[in-house]
């Protein structure tokens, strides 16, 4: 059964630093791994998608690696500003597009 | 924004009761999903369709049952509601089965069961 873990479950850092957060996954059989954005009360808004074949993929201030060998992704924000707090999820594909997510990193980040 | 809609946005009921969720799409796209977020598990699959009248089981489906008579809407019911299927539960759409396109989502219903 595929497992999707994110570590740290919360983050908080000033405002102007870069981070990471980080993604892995138990089975290394994946179609591709997504990342989303949730605000409170909110949908999911997709930032980025990694298909099994790729490696990375980048959008703005926002960078997503993928070794899938390792069962590993990392999130990499740049420059980080206080709109960028929020819940972020990774999601895995099984086919089908299935998702399995994890938990979830809580990202605050202060002015 | 992806044309998603789920109603309710909110609900509260009764145990036993009948509870039926709506999503409905305006992009045409084959694939729909119906996923419960609960702190402590995250989101978790229900059911999903790869088209009209084609649907399968996801994680946890075990107290639902859903329909697509049309593509642009799936319902999700809860045949008779229990306290365990209180949650947020979200609707998704995708364009195809193994693409490199992502999933969009709806802003969610709230199910609230007393």
């Amino acid at each position: 059964k595929q497992e999707v873990t994110q570590i740290p479950a919360a983050l908080s850092v000033p405002e102007g630093e870069n981070l990471v957060l980080n993604c892995s996954f138990t089975d290394s059989a994946i179609y591709n791994l997504q990342w989303f954005r949730q605000d409170p009360g909110k949908g999911l808004t997709s930032l980025l998608l990694i298909q099994s074949s790729q490696r990375e993929q980048t959008s703005g201030r926002l960078n997503a690696s993928l070794d899938k060998s390792s069962g590993r992704s990392t999130l990499y924000i740049a420059a980080s500003q206080p709109g960028d707090s929020a819940t972020y999820l990774c999601a895995v594909s099984r086919g089908a597009q299935k998702l399995v997510f994890g938990q979830g990193t809580r990202l605050t980040i202060n002015p | 924004d992806a044309g998603i809609t789920q109603s309710p946005r909110h609900k509260v009921t009764e145990t036993g009761t009948p509870v039926t969720l709506r999503c409905h799409q305006t992009e045409n796209h084959r694939y729909m999903y119906w996923y419960r977020q609960d702190p402590g598990h995250g989101l978790r699959l229900i059911h999903y369709s790869y088209g009209v009248k084609d649907t399968d089981k996801g994680e946890v489906s075990d107290g639902y049952s859903v329909s697509r008579s049309k593509t642009e809407d799936f319902l999700l019911t809860l045949e008779s509601a229990t306290s365990s299927q209180t949650s947020v539960y979200f609707c998704a759409i995708s364009d195809g089965r193994d693409t490199d396109q992502p999933q969009h989502f709806g802003d969610g219903t709230r199910l609230s069961i007393l």
